[in-house]
């Protein structure tokens, strides 16, 4: 079982909304990631957070907005998604000096 | 930058029949090689991954992987597979260090895997 754990697992919003989700694990790694994965394609990277601090940006459009309020802690703030956003987003970590990223269960969203 | 190629992108196998999908990946430096499994409507779940020593890796499930350095292939092969093998099969490579503990990981385009009981 993944320790990576995201919530809510499947949301429905509609394009005026706003939501978030929420990501945690408890493995003291201090790398956290969102990835957005559509229907029969590999995962793509969108953030990365390294020691609570933004290091990655994938050129995502800015209705999608991260924030790591601490360690164990990965957030995804949505505002004014269109439909082509609805897919899995995955959530995962990494240890310093580790090599193996892990991957939450991710939350599946329909945006219609 | 590191890529990653998956030559099949759709495997049709009969139950006990033995499997080997290709990977290969492109990068000239010190490469971690990873392939992951996700089920019909599940996460990504790590099935194997290779670092460094023995370039043969035994992960979970009766899957293992070739690394063959020359050849820059990373191969997954099971023995005999079953309908539980039924999933989509994504190799991946992190090559970059980001630096501060993260990695840049890099996936194929994926291999569907089906399993005909």
């Amino acid at each position: 079982d993944t320790e990576v754990t995201q919530t809510p697992k499947h949301l429905v919003m509609g394009m005026t909304n706003k939501k978030s989700l929420k990501c945690e694990q408890h493995m003291g790694h201090r790398a956290m990631y969102w990835y957005k994965q559509k229907a029969k394609k590999p995962p793509e990277l969108m953030f990365v957070y390294s020691y609570e601090k933004l290091s990655i940006n994938e050129s995502v459009p800015s209705r999608f907005s991260p924030e790591c309020p601490n360690s164990s802690l990965l957030n995804l703030h949505l505002h004014a998604l269109q439909p082509e956003d609805s897919a899995l987003y995955l959530c995962a970590s990494s240890q310093d000096g580790g090599n193996t990223i892990y991957f939450g269960e991710g939350s599946w969203l329909t945006v219609v | 930058a590191q890529s990653v190629s998956q030559h099949n992108h759709h495997v049709i196998l009969s139950e006990a029949a033995s499997l080997e999908l290709g990977c290969n990946y492109s990068y000239g430096g010190t490469v971690n090689l990873f392939w992951y499994v996700q089920y019909p409507g599940q996460h990504l779940q790590l099935l194997l991954k290779y670092f460094s020593g023995d370039p043969l890796v035994k992960g979970i499930k009766g899957f293992e992987a070739e690394f063959i350095k020359s050849k820059f292939s990373f191969n997954l092969r099971k023995p005999s597979v079953q309908w539980s093998d039924t999933a989509e099969y994504f190799c991946a490579v992190n090559a970059a260090y980001s630096g501060a503990g993260s990695y840049q990981l890099t996936f194929g385009k994926g291999t569907k895997l089906s399993v005909i009981p």
